[in-house]
């Protein structure tokens, strides 16, 4: 079985662009939620969807915002991207039970 | 609300015991997780506390004291890829299941030969 799967694995931007970060739960996952992690750091809850719906958003900017799909998977916006925007953007699946599954990550470098 | 501490660095040796400290203050509070992470890597699931006491799986016991807003990592027989980050997590809105964990900064391990 596929875990949780994130597009791209690395993406480079300029300050004030936009990006769109991409995931996939595991099969039958209905719970998707995205992280920051800033090096060094632990990760830091950005927003968690369930059922298409936003159940919690984190303490970031309106710059931020995500949306989950019918087969929920995910995206994550970040609109006029700052350099303290570079980090590597976890996203989590889970059952409406149980622990968190993490994939690999997309790792956003502003220039 | 949440706060939850941990060292920031530790180094072991290979063969030896290495225990991880986690304190937390929650109002809510629903368990405690422990994660693993290697460098560049996702995290993965160690264990998840919910009742007071010590649980084993391997070389790895996770131990959680509610009164006291404690929790440890143990390793035991440390290898050379047990250097990762460890982090605790709690999930912070009073539930298990809804996607929100707050994260300690982790503990950055280093096993030496």
């Amino acid at each position: 079985d596929a875990g949780v799967t994130q597009s791209p694995t690395h993406l480079i931007k300029t300050r004030g662009q936009q990006v769109t970060l991409r995931c996939s739960p595991i099969s039958g996952h209905k719970s998707v939620s995205w992280y920051q992690q800033v090096l060094g750091q632990g990760p830091q809850f950005i927003f968690q969807y369930y059922e298409k719906e936003e159940r919690g958003r984190g303490n970031f900017p309106d710059r931020f915002s995500a949306r989950q799909f019918p087969n929920y998977s995910s995206e994550l916006n970040v609109n006029a991207l700052l350099l303290g925007d570079s980090a590597l953007y976890l996203c989590a699946s889970s059952l409406s039970t149980g622990g968190y599954t993490f994939g690999s990550g997309t790792r956003l470098t502003v220039v | 609300g949440q706060n939850i501490d941990q060292p920031t660095e530790m180094t072991a040796t290979e063969g030896a015991i290495v225990q991880i400290n986690c304190t937390y203050q929650t109002s809510g509070f629903n368990g405690l997780f422990w994660y693993q992470q290697h460098a560049g890597e996702a995290p993965t699931f160690l264990s998840y506390n919910v009742l007071d006491g010590l649980e084993e799986k391997g070389r790895f016991s996770s131990f959680l004291s509610r009164s006291k807003g404690y929790s440890y990592l143990l390793l035991k027989e440390l290898q050379m890829k047990d250097s990762a980050s460890y982090l605790c997590a709690d999930p912070g809105d009073g539930s298990s299941n809804t996607g929100k964990l707050i994260f300690g900064q982790g503990t950055t391990l280093q096993v030496k030969p």
